[in-house]
């Protein structure tokens, strides 16, 4: 059963487009996380919220903006879609609770957003 | 510059025998690595971890080898099954930072 929720899963646009990945979680966490992963290549990490209204760049560099009202909420949003932006784009959360036995702040991930722009 | 490196991208395993996948990193903060899997048109999931402070972690089939004086870590899994083909992520982190992730292997089990 997902904790963390991403919709769409997958989106399909043309170039100009606004668009909204949405990002919810039920864990409670603080931080949170957006990657973006092109396929065979490393997960990149484009921004980050350490709680509300909290936000910062990764180290990608990202045309995207993202916004933290909500503790469970993390959208991510692109004013004008380019087909550069095609990639899947991989939302990720955690918590003082998400400590395993190592004592790392283990990252939980959602099932993700494909996006295709033509 | 890749701080985090997973040399194979891509494994092939027998059913039943041992895969050994590598990750290699260059910053000597690191001090916490996760290991994922992911399935296709899936989120990656996590695997196991270890610290720092410890060589070897076990969970089931599955172990984590650290070798903190070559900037090495190896995950082990044994018996290999069908269900274990995926992409395996690495990924590090110094103390209070954000993690690092290697570009991936795929490892292939064939029964």
């Amino acid at each position: 059963e997902a904790d963390i929720y991403q919709t769409p899963r997958y989106l399909v646009i043309g170039t100009g487009k606004k668009i909204t990945l949405e990002c919810s979680q039920t864990m409670g966490h603080d931080k949170m996380y957006w990657y973006q992963q092109d396929p065979g290549m490393e997960l990149h990490l484009i921004h980050y919220s350490y709680g509300v209204n909290s936000t910062e760049k990764g180290d990608l560099s990202s045309e995207s903006t993202v916004s933290r009202i909500r503790t469970e909420h993390f959208p991510l949003t692109l004013e004008s879609a380019r087909p550069s932006h095609t990639s899947q784009y991989l939302c990720a959360s955690s918590g003082a609770t998400a400590r395993d036995s190592s004592g790392a702040n283990v990252l939980t991930f959602g099932a993700g957003s494909r996006l295709t722009v033509l | 510059d890749q701080q985090v490196k997973q040399n194979s991208p891509s494994l092939s395993v027998q059913e039943g025998r041992i895969s050994i996948l590598n990750c290699d990193y260059t910053n000597s903060m690191f001090d916490y690595f996760l290991w994922y899997k992911k399935y296709p048109a899936e989120g990656p999931t996590f695997l196991i971890s270890i610290s720092s402070i410890k060589d070897k972690n076990e969970d089931g089939r599955f172990t984590v080898f650290l070798n903190k004086s070559a900037k090495h870590l190896s995950l082990h899994i044994v018996p290999s099954q069908p269900g274990d083909s995926a992409v395996y992520f690495c990924a590090a982190s110094a103390r209070g930072q954000n993690f690092v992730f290697g570009p991936g292997t795929r490892l292939s089990v064939l029964p």
